[in-house]
């Protein structure tokens, strides 16, 4: 079965660091692109970043750009978030989802049920 | 960035009636593939998006065939043959062309 499973998230406060990391098992995780997206409850998903299968591109919103870092480890099957200087308007919760196809980006064919950072003094 | 758009935002529905969702986008989603990177999402409450159809047309495994997507450019149109009850939630398109890879607003579907 193919699963994503996010850890990391809670509460901090402004200005400080979190980083997120997602386990992921039942593909071969390093012939897909692989995505952080991140909701706030009520609202719609919002693409966070993303990072191509040998880390070769990483992609990021406006938002973050700067303060946040997308990594991965294909040894580990395994992706990360490196958040700093967080924002109150970070707040949201994030997952991390899986590339439909192995080439660039495509959309995401499998999600994780999400880790929720609050950000918050 | 692409922008986008989604109608109408609320869809009241009824069992086994058809439906429709209309998505457009700024700027056109046809690569030089000739795919169309638009892919369509249902949230269900309190579950992670899922994966209904991708590059325009093509259906997701395991989604039932009631659904269907159809259009290119940007216009595109989400269809449920025979809407059921388990088909509520919130209906998105996603833009795959470019990042940023973004979303339209979404249409809530309920009975």
């Amino acid at each position: 079965e193919v699963q994503l499973v996010e850890s990391g998230g809670g509460l901090v406060q402004p200005g400080r660091s979190l980083r997120l990391s997602c386990a992921a098992s039942g593909f071969t995780f390093n012939d897909y692109a692989m995505h952080w997206v991140r909701q706030v409850p009520g609202k719609g998903p919002e693409w966070v970043s993303g990072i191509y299968w040998n880390s070769g591109r990483t992609n990021y919103a406006d938002f973050v750009e700067g303060r946040f870092t997308i990594s991965r480890d294909n040894g580990k099957n395994s992706l990360y978030l490196q958040m700093n200087s967080l924002r109150p308007e970070d707040t949201a919760l994030y997952y991390c989802a899986k590339d439909i196809s192995s080439g660039g980006y495509s959309g995401y064919d499998v999600w994780g049920k999400g880790t929720t950072v609050t950000v918050s003094s | 960035d692409i922008v986008m758009t989604q109608s109408p935002l609320s869809l009241p529905v009824t069992p086994g009636e058809p439906v429709s969702i209309s998505c457009r986008s700024s700027q056109s989603l046809r690569h030089s593939d000739e795919y169309n990177y638009l892919n369509w999402y249902l949230q269900k409450p309190g579950q992670s998006p899922q994966l209904l159809i991708y590059l325009g047309s093509h259906r997701a495994s395991g989604v039932p065939n009631r659904f269907s997507g159809s259009g290119s450019g940007t216009d595109f149109t989400l269809e449920i043959s025979r809407v059921e009850a388990e088909d509520v939630g919130v209906y998105y398109c996603m833009q795959a062309l470019q990042p940023p890879l973004t979303f339209g607003p979404g249409t809530k579907v309920d009975i």
